[in-house]
């Protein structure tokens, strides 16, 4: 059963402070991943998709990582606007073509 | 670009009414569009695929007869949720696909909070 792991739950930065967001999955075969950031009461807004290890893609502040087993999305220096719950999906290569998502990470970022 | 839109934001009706919400991409068309459940502190979940001209794909426990997708263009996706009961409440939320490849981006409406009496 393909599965997306995020971590952490939640997290709280002061303005300035970077971090990293994990996302750990498990599936047959990966066609892609996607990072969407979702705002209360929204829907999720996309933001990235990776699709093979070793690819990098970055928006703003935002820089997102794959590896065979996870994905990392780094924060540099956010901002009080970034506070948003972040999360992961992937599409795997056999099955339903919709996204298995992941819980999110709840972030916060303190002025 | 790629906007999708959804409509209603929220409903609250009484149980046994029967509602119908509609995703339209605006900028794009969409031959795939997706129907998706998200419960308090949880993943969302997908519930159908939805293709243009033909019967919607329902995921496993997913009572097709109780959530009737609709896919008549490539702009437009329905999802009534026929005679709903207050375990039927929650925030449905659907995507279109942005391209015919299953790893092209997927891109939401903003959701619909539905709440039964």
């Amino acid at each position: 059963e393909d599965q997306v792991t995020q971590s952490p739950e939640a997290l709280r930065l002061q303005e300035g402070e970077s971090s990293s967001l994990n996302c750990s999955y498990t599936v047959s075969g990966l066609r892609g991943l996607f990072w969407y950031r979702q705002d209360p009461g929204k829907g999720p807004e996309f933001l990235f998709t990776l699709y093979s290890a070793g690819e990098e893609k970055e928006k703003e502040r935002l820089k997102a990582t794959l590896t065979k087993k996870e994905s990392f999305l780094h924060i540099t220096a956010p901002k009080p606007e970034d506070s948003a719950t972040y999360l992961c999906a992937v599409v795997p290569r056999g099955g339903a073509d919709g996204l298995t998502f992941g819980k999110g990470t709840h972030l916060i970022i303190q002025p | 670009g790629a906007v999708v839109s959804q409509h209603p934001s929220r409903v609250i009706c009484k149980s046994g009414t029967s509602v119908k919400i509609e995703c339209r991409s605006l900028d794009f068309q969409a031959t795939t569009m997706f129907w998706y459940r998200q419960f308090p502190k949880k993943s969302l979940m997908l519930m159908a695929t939805s293709n243009e001209g033909s019967k919607a794909t329902y995921e496993q426990g997913v009572e097709k007869d109780k959530f009737l997708i609709n896919h008549a263009s490539l702009t437009l996706s329905t999802l009534t949720v026929t005679s709903a009961h207050p375990e039927d409440s929650s925030f449905y939320i659907c995507s279109a696909r942005d391209g015919a490849p299953r790893s092209s981006a997927q891109h939401f409406g903003d959701g619909t909070r539905l709440s039964i009496l």
